[in-house]
């Protein structure tokens, strides 16, 4: 399968920890995407990345949140100290530069107990 | 008010009917406009982009009105694999990558 990958799929932590999450895009997919959906709601962008520079951050990105892409290969999202409200599903997306069109992954539940 | 909003649905029609989807955005600046698809428990998927003259494909036919800041989606002969929820997405960004989804309007198609 050539797709966007994500691992975990799924991932359930305590209040106050850390997650880290991957994202494996389509191999020649420069730009990159992380979003944050809820049940009932559309994805809500938190940040892009072309090749290994991070270009746009949405405000919804706290400090506790914190991502990178260090090849401009996969890329990482890390939370810490995870609160309650963090419980959602984590989408990752890529695409190639110069199109507009977003390849999604499968996502990575979290829930935070 | 939200950014991009979407009529609130759900939307249940019989098989073969057509159905119209409609989506408002603020932001006068935004570049670029598609409708994605997202089958429940599942990743979105485009289903179309939103040309300014209006594009079809196959049974869907989108239209954009810059002026009213206004997106549809219109759906004919609806089938039951169309049961989704249609997301309506705008991108905005400074680089031309900062991307809004609106809040998706259910569609059940029903037999």
């Amino acid at each position: 399968d050539t797709g966007v990958s994500q691992d975990p799929r799924h991932k359930i932590t305590k209040r106050g920890q850390n997650v880290t999450f991957r994202c494996d895009p389509i191999s020649e997919h420069n730009r990159l995407y992380w979003y944050r959906q809820t049940l009932g709601q559309g994805p809500e962008f938190l940040t892009y990345f072309q090749n290994e520079a991070q270009l746009e951050k949405s405000r919804l990105l706290s400090d506790r949140f914190s991502a990178e892409r260090p090849k401009g290969s996969f890329s990482t999202l890390e939370i810490q100290r995870t609160e309650q409200g963090d419980s959602a599903m984590y989408l990752c997306a890529s695409s190639l530069l110069g199109l507009d069109e977003q390849y999604f992954g499968p996502g990575t539940r979290l829930t935070v107990t | 008010r939200k950014e991009v909003e979407q009529d609130p649905g759900p939307f249940n029609v019989p098989e073969g009917a057509t159905v119209a989807f409609n989506c408002t955005y603020s932001n006068s600046a935004s570049q670029s406009f598609f409708w994605y698809r997202q089958d429940c428990r599942k990743e979105p998927k485009l289903l179309m982009s939103v040309y300014s003259s209006g594009n079809e494909d196959g049974r869907f036919t989108a239209q954009l009105n810059r002026a009213s800041q206004y997106i549809s989606l219109l759906i004919r002969d609806s089938k039951l694999s169309d049961s989704a929820t249609y997301l309506c997405v705008v991108n905005r960004g400074n680089y031309g990558q900062n991307f809004v989804f609106g809040p998706g309007t259910r569609l059940s198609v029903l037999p």
